[in-house]
């Protein structure tokens, strides 16, 4: 089945050390998006791309990293610069005449 | 003014109720509009999309789009239980791989 892979599903971070979530697809789909999710902010855009190699900041980009070196990959960094990490992350994936994103099942992240 | 308006909710109905759940916006150059249903702690699953106004229904929901007001509409019949979720509307610029804006979304409980 194709979909878009997250992992992992829990993830705990020390204060000062950078993590990172994978996203993965199989969907065969040239754009990818990284989500951040908490209460009463709804979704909020990280970083995307459109194409291998290459990607842009969203709204909220300070204190995270990506790469896309491979099409079906994208994985996020959450350095130790980002002060308040704690959230819900979803990646989401968008192909050529697919109106809205697929999305991961997300990975929540706790600081502890 | 935001750029989506969505009431959070959330909104409480017996089983078997008509469900209204509505976005407003402010660009009118939004062209693709969506609806999203998430359950707790997973990624939000696209439910209904809609080209430019008018409306679109599949089975027990019909999606909405009135480009004159700038309001979009999801109704739920029959409601049911397992229809409790956060319901988030979302909508694009154009057919491209342009960026998602969503609503904040609004939870609907459906009581037995």
């Amino acid at each position: 089945d194709g979909g878009i892979t997250q992992s992992p599903k829990y993830l705990f971070r020390k204060e000062g050390q950078n993590v990172t979530l994978s996203c993965e697809q199989n969907l065969n789909h040239d754009a990818m998006y990284w989500y951040r999710q908490d209460p009463g902010q709804g979704l909020r855009l990280i970083y995307y791309s459109q194409i291998v190699n290459d990607f842009q900041k969203g709204d909220i980009a300070e204190g995270y990293s990506v790469s896309r070196e491979k099409k079906e990959s994208f994985p996020l960094t959450v350095t130790s610069a980002q002060k308040n990490p704690t959230a819900f992350y979803l990646c989401a994936s968008l192909g050529v005449g697919t109106y809205g994103y697929t999305f991961g099942s997300g990975t929540r992240l706790t600081v502890v | 003014q935001k750029e989506v308006e969505q009431d959070p909710g959330p909104l409480s109905v017996p089983e078997g109720a008509i469900v209204s759940l509505n976005c407003t916006y402010s660009n009118s150059a939004f062209q693709y509009f969506m609806w999203y249903r998430q359950y707790s702690r997973k990624g939000p699953e696209l439910l209904m999309y809609t080209y430019s106004s008018g409306n679109k229904e599949d089975g027990r929901f019909t999606a909405q789009v009135d480009k004159s007001s700038k309001y979009i509409s999801l109704f739920i019949r029959d409601s049911q239980p397992s229809d409790s979720a956060t319901y988030l509307c979302a909508m694009r610029l154009n057919s491209g791989y342009s960026t998602l804006t969503f609503g904040k979304g609004t939870m609907l409980l459906v009581s037995p």
